[in-house]
């Protein structure tokens, strides 16, 4: 079946340092990807989102490419900061023959920026 | 707009006694999803349901576990009895139709069963 893996964490970074978090996928037909961000204490929001292949989805400074011939949606931000501390989950959409909307998450990855 | 409305927020209780979880979607949302979030399993979807029906309950646990939605505003998840590994923290989300996909997600109900 569909399934997503991510970078086991946690993930320690300096303040202004480069991130990547990396996502892998596995799924029949062509599923829409997608980064969730939660804060302590917080649900799960939406960061970014693409629907097709070489698609950029982007927000907050945060990018993650479709990347079909490697099966990745790898996270990615330039410069990181304190406020960026969370749980990130990459995940995707089941398009399959039902096309439910039924997401399928990763672990999660842990960051955590120090001052 | 009000997004979706978890109720409670925190809850405490004692093994075998019933546990009631609330869920209000955003409005005109029709899917409606249930996650239980613990550190040993990571995010589970557990029931979700499109136009008040439930459409893949393989998610939820055992019979102890049940799951309503009544109308288009408002869903239940109810363990009865409940037992200390229960102890999760349940989310519920919402997405617009059927097959869309980013899904809208509660504060979370953090349950504590002693």
């Amino acid at each position: 079946g569909d399934s997503v893996t991510q970078m086991e964490g946690p993930v320690t970074l300096s303040e202004e340092a480069f991130l990547t978090i990396n996502c892998t996928y596995t799924a029949t037909g062509y599923p829409s990807l997608f980064w969730y961000v939660q804060y302590p204490g917080e649900g799960l929001q939406l960061l970014l989102k693409a629907t097709k292949a070489d698609d950029k989805g982007s927000n907050k400074g945060f990018e993650a490419t479709y990347r079909k011939e490697t099966t990745s949606f790898h996270l990615e931000k330039g410069s990181v900061q304190v406020s960026d501390s969370a749980v990130y989950f990459c995940a995707l959409s089941d398009r399959g023959s039902s096309n439910t909307g039924k997401l399928i998450f990763g672990q999660g990855t842990t960051l955590q920026v120090k001052p | 707009d009000a997004g979706v409305i978890q109720s409670p927020r925190h809850e405490v209780t004692e093994m075998g006694q019933e546990v009631t979880l609330r869920c209000k979607p955003i409005s005109g949302h029709n899917s409606l999803f249930w996650y239980r979030q613990t550190m040993m399993r990571g995010l589970e979807l557990l029931i979700y349901f499109n136009n008040n029906v439930p459409i893949d309950d393989s998610g939820m646990p055992e019979d102890r576990f049940s799951a309503k939605m009544p109308n288009a505003s408002f869903s239940t998840l109810k363990i009865q009895p409940s037992e200390p590994r229960d102890s999760a923290v349940y989310f519920c989300a919402s997405s617009t139709r059927q097959g869309s996909d980013t899904q809208y997600f509660g504060p979370g109900t953090r349950l504590t069963v002693l």
